[in-house]
């Protein structure tokens, strides 16, 4: 099947830092990639969609400012956390939609978990 | 509001058990519907999907689902559990057309006992 990477796979960082947060799709072409952060014991909650070229799709809730996606080419995306503080300690999780014919799916990456102190 | 409802949260089972765990989607117009698999420590795998067809959808690992509209239902089944199926398991759900972002159930918690 397809494979997404994510880096770093595990980050520590001071409240009010930046983190950067990276997925790529490593034999695919992904048009469309997905955000999402999952809570301890609880499901995925979509953040944002983010297309290449393009700005990203934000759900309702999530912050654009604080959150920013870049798509810069069609196996890379980033997620990077602006002033991080301790409530944005959370696993996330990318994924990226395989479009081709006869396929349509999303494939996700191993998740980054990060930790503000 | 699209929504995806797992209503199991917790399943124990012994090892050759059958397994049958619940998802019921709230979607307006056609749905692709998904199983993944979050095995301990690891990322999500897809099982299965259903996109159109066949209602009974084979996914791998020996797992299957059933795509029944009327009841707006797709739940998952395996006949016979093994200990490695311990795992959580998502249902996930999106519009047949669109931005393709997939709602999620909260998860059903498998453990399968020895």
């Amino acid at each position: 099947g397809a494979v997404v990477s994510q880096h770093p796979s595990w980050v520590i960082c001071k409240s009010g830092t930046s983190v950067k947060i990276e997925c790529r799709s490593l034999d695919f072409q992904a048009t469309t990639m997905f955000w999402y952060r999952q809570f301890p014991k609880q499901s995925l909650m979509l953040m944002a969609t983010s297309n290449e070229g393009s700005k990203a799709t934000y759900e309702q809730g999530v912050e654009k400012d604080k959150f920013l996606i870049n798509h810069a080419s069609l196996t890379l995306s980033t997620l990077t956390v602006t002033s991080a503080h301790p409530e944005d300690s959370s696993f996330y999780i990318c994924s990226a939609r395989d479009g081709g014919m006869g396929t349509d799916t999303q494939y996700f990456g191993p998740g980054t978990r990060l930790t503000v102190l | 509001a699209q929504s995806v409802s797992q209503h199991n949260h917790h399943v124990i089972l012994s090892e050759a058990a059958s397994l049958e765990l619940g998802c019921n989607y709230s979607y307006g117009g056609t749905v692709n519907l998904f199983w993944y698999v979050q095995y301990p420590g690891q990322h999500l795998q897809l099982l299965l999907k259903y996109f159109s067809g066949d209602p009974l959808v084979k996914g791998i690992k020996g797992f299957e689902a059933e795509f029944i509209k009327s009841k707006f239902s797709f739940n998952l089944r395996k006949p016979s559990v093994q200990w490695s199926d311990t795992a959580e398991y998502f249902c996930a759900a999106r519009v047949s057309t669109g931005r393709r972002a997939l709602t999620f159930g909260s998860g059903t918690r498998l453990q399968v006992q020895p």
